[in-house]
């Protein structure tokens, strides 16, 4: 069965310590890796995407790499801010029979940055 | 990137009432898809709608609860019927996007029903 896991559940961090969130796949066929944001009562905001081909991408103080032998992907956020306090969420795009394949998200991972 | 705007951003309904939710994407995407995200828990799919074709509904959706539109490849509704308590969740407009398929959403409709 094609699932995705996110450990810790939750995680409370002081201000300026480095997070480390972590998204678990069970099937390294697969399409892409994104990782989202998600404030409370809030859409989803994109944040990275990692192709199935990439080891890792980066967009500011973001980074999040991939691990496909391993089934496994992990965001860092450099220099935690209050602002990064949300829900981060990871999708994996495992291929299937159609085209498309077949898109799973993780249950999130809630962050609480204190100042 | 694709802005996707959804409308009502939250609505509080009554039981047996039907409510509809729209997207509108500021650029022409083929593959548009509705989420349900209930309290506290991740996003399910509801359906795929592509443009010029029926939805594809997910197991344990069907269409007469959840009817869908896509009339053209900037816009969709979602109906939401006869609506019981149960169907209080936040429901989420995606499109795919780019040579990859990236997903973007919507800011989300809140859906109260009492």
């Amino acid at each position: 069965k094609q699932e995705v896991t996110q450990i810790p559940a939750a995680l409370s961090v002081p201000e300026g310590e480095n997070l480390v969130l972590n998204c678990s796949f069970t099937d390294s066929a697969i399409y892409n890796l994104q990782w989202f944001r998600q404030d409370p009562g809030k859409g989803l905001t994109s944040l990275l995407l990692i192709q199935s081909s990439q080891r890792e991408q980066t967009s500011g103080r973001l980074n999040a790499s991939l691990d496909k032998s391993s089934g496994r992907s992990t965001l860092y956020i450099a220099a935690s801010q209050p602002g990064d306090s949300a829900t981060y969420l990871c999708a994996v795009r495992y291929m299937t029979t159609d085209s498309w394949g077949k898109l799973q998200f993780g249950a999130g991972t809630q962050v609480v940055v204190t100042p | 990137s694709a802005v996707i705007s959804q409308k009502p951003s939250r609505d509080i309904c009554q039981r047996g009432t039907s409510l509809t939710i729209q997207c509108q994407v500021d650029s022409q995407v083929t593959m548009m898809f509705w989420y349900r995200q209930q309290p506290g828990q991740s996003l399910t799919l509801i359906a795929t709608a592509n443009q010029g074709s029926e939805a594809t509904y997910e197991s344990g959706f069907v269409i007469d609860k959840f009817p869908i539109s896509r009339p053209n490849l900037t816009f969709s509704t979602l109906t939401v019927s006869n609506m019981s308590p149960e169907d209080s969740s936040i429901y989420l407009c995606s499109v795919a996007g780019g040579p990859v398929g990236e997903l973007f959403f919507g800011e989300g409709s809140r859906l109260t029903v009492l």
